[in-house]
């Protein structure tokens, strides 16, 4: 079946960085545009950025332009999200998710993982 | 705080019709299409409308989108208990120059 799988969240000091990783299975991964959306504890969802399916174009949501970077690598079905300078309110559950259509972004999601836990806490 | 707002709760009996509002301006729901997204108490999000009223496949077609000028609406006919969720609405945002989730709304089924 179609898959996401995140990882690489855990507790972080601030100012420190982390990658996460989301591999995708059960459909070609290569084919779609892929997004981070992350949701603070108790509160909505945040879009966080996204990567055309060939990684051409990248969009990022305002106020984390700068710090984070979304990129991916096909070869290996990997979805990447490098964070830098981390704050306190970064603290988030981070979820990778599947754009709609293929080879275009509809900013549809449609499958999603299940998240990696991000805290930033000294 | 996000640019749509939504109702921070909604509730109704099984059975009932229940109908979610989301409110944008111009340059998101004015502009663009419109999805909305469930999500279930401890889970991950999941695609309910997209394209302003088209189902996924698996949708239950009880559940129903439409949009008009700046605002948009997602109608839940014959409630059931696992529809307690939280729903969001999204949509680009050319002023912003991104993706917008809606602040949520919280349907409790009584």
């Amino acid at each position: 079946q179609m898959q996401l799988v995140e990882s690489g969240g855990g507790v972080v000091q601030p100012g420190r960085s982390l990658r996460l990783s989301c591999v995708g299975s059960g459909f070609t991964f290569k084919n779609y545009g892929m997004h981070w959306v992350r949701q603070a504890p108790g509160k909505g969802l945040e879009w966080v950025a996204v990567i055309t399916y060939d990684g051409s174009d990248k969009y990022y949501a305002d106020s984390l332009k700068g710090r984070f970077i979304i990129s991916r690598d096909n070869s290996r079905n990997t979805l990447y999200l490098e964070m830098n300078s981390l704050r306190p309110e970064d603290t988030a559950r981070y979820y990778c998710a599947r754009d709609l259509r293929q080879r275009w972004l509809q900013f549809a999601l449609d499958i999603w993982g299940q998240g990696t836990m991000v805290a930033i806490s000294s | 705080q996000s640019v749509l707002t939504q109702p921070p709760s909604a509730s109704g009996t099984p059975g009932q019709r229940v109908t979610l509002s989301c409110s944008g301006s111009r340059s998101n729901m004015g502009s663009s299409i419109v999805n909305w997204y469930q999500q279930l108490p401890g889970t991950a999000p999941k695609l309910l409308i997209y394209s302003n009223s088209q189902r996924p496949s698996g949708v239950p077609d009880r559940f129903s989108g439409s949009k008009s000028g700046t605002s948009a609406s997602l109608d839940i006919s014959g409630l059931q208990s696992e529809d307690e969720a939280e729903y969001y609405c999204a949509a680009w945002d050319d002023s912003l120059n991104g993706y917008v989730f809606g602040t949520g709304t919280k349907v409790s089924v009584l």
